[in-house]
């Protein structure tokens, strides 16, 4: 069954440093999201991107966030100076194009740890 | 309102026992709707959707009412295996977009 991916599994960044989570999302599908998720927490939405371009953000998703699908294949989120509010475990998803709302497939998550 | 609500539980049930979660939505335009799963540090995983006849995948019914707003989730002669936490799940009408649910916590016990 085709899946999601995401690298890297756990990434320790120092605060203010730059990160990038990576994503392979499901090859037919059309629709990417990011989400995280901070320890004992709702899901929380960040973004969602369709046609190369941001569909929809939240309000967390603010300047230091910004996302993008370089060849095709891979849809990365960038954190641009992380603090230390950003540990969380970010999940990314996919879903098919299809006349109504298709259920979205999640990446096992990377855990983000800023120190 | 919360866009989707949730009893958070938690619910501490034993084996075979039969449980119900409930969920609320505000948004009377959204379409779709879906139960997902997530167990401990794991991301969630789609356990099914939601139709408005309601409909059944072995132990697990779902039913939605959208003049009240609320789909419920029945599990039948629980497991153990189905301690997680259940995502209520629903869409944000005209783009493609799913709002969660703050999850109820299963606990089956032997």
């Amino acid at each position: 069954e085709p899946e999601v991916t995401q690298t890297p599994s756990h990434q320790v960044t120092q605060m203010g440093q730059e990160v990038i989570l990576r994503c392979v999302p499901i090859s037919n599908h059309l629709y990417f999201y990011w989400y995280r998720q901070i320890l004992g927490q709702k899901v929380e939405f960040l973004v969602s991107f369709y046609n190369n371009e941001i569909s929809e953000k939240s309000e967390i998703f603010d300047d230091q966030f910004s996302v993008e699908r370089p060849d095709g294949s891979n849809f990365t989120l960038k954190i641009r100076s992380t603090k230390l509010e950003d540990s969380a475990m970010y999940f990314c998803a996919s879903s098919a194009p299809g006349d109504s709302n298709q259920p979205q497939h999640f990446g096992d998550g990377t855990r983000l740890s800023i120190l | 309102r919360k866009e989707v609500e949730q009893d958070p539980g938690p619910f501490n049930v034993p084996e075979g026992a039969t449980v119900a979660f409930n969920c609320t939505y505000s948004n009377s335009a959204s379409q779709s709707f879906f139960w997902y799963r997530q167990d401990c540090r794991k991301e969630p995983k789609l356990l099914m959707s939601v139709y408005s006849s309601g409909n059944e995948d072995g132990r697990f019914t779902a039913q939605l009412n959208r003049a009240s707003q609320y789909i419920s989730l029945l599990i039948r002669d629980s497991k153990l295996s189905d301690s997680a936490t259940y995502l209520c799940v629903v869409n944000l009408p005209f783009n493609n977009d799913m709002r969660f649910g703050a999850g109820t916590r299963l606990t089956v016990k032997p």
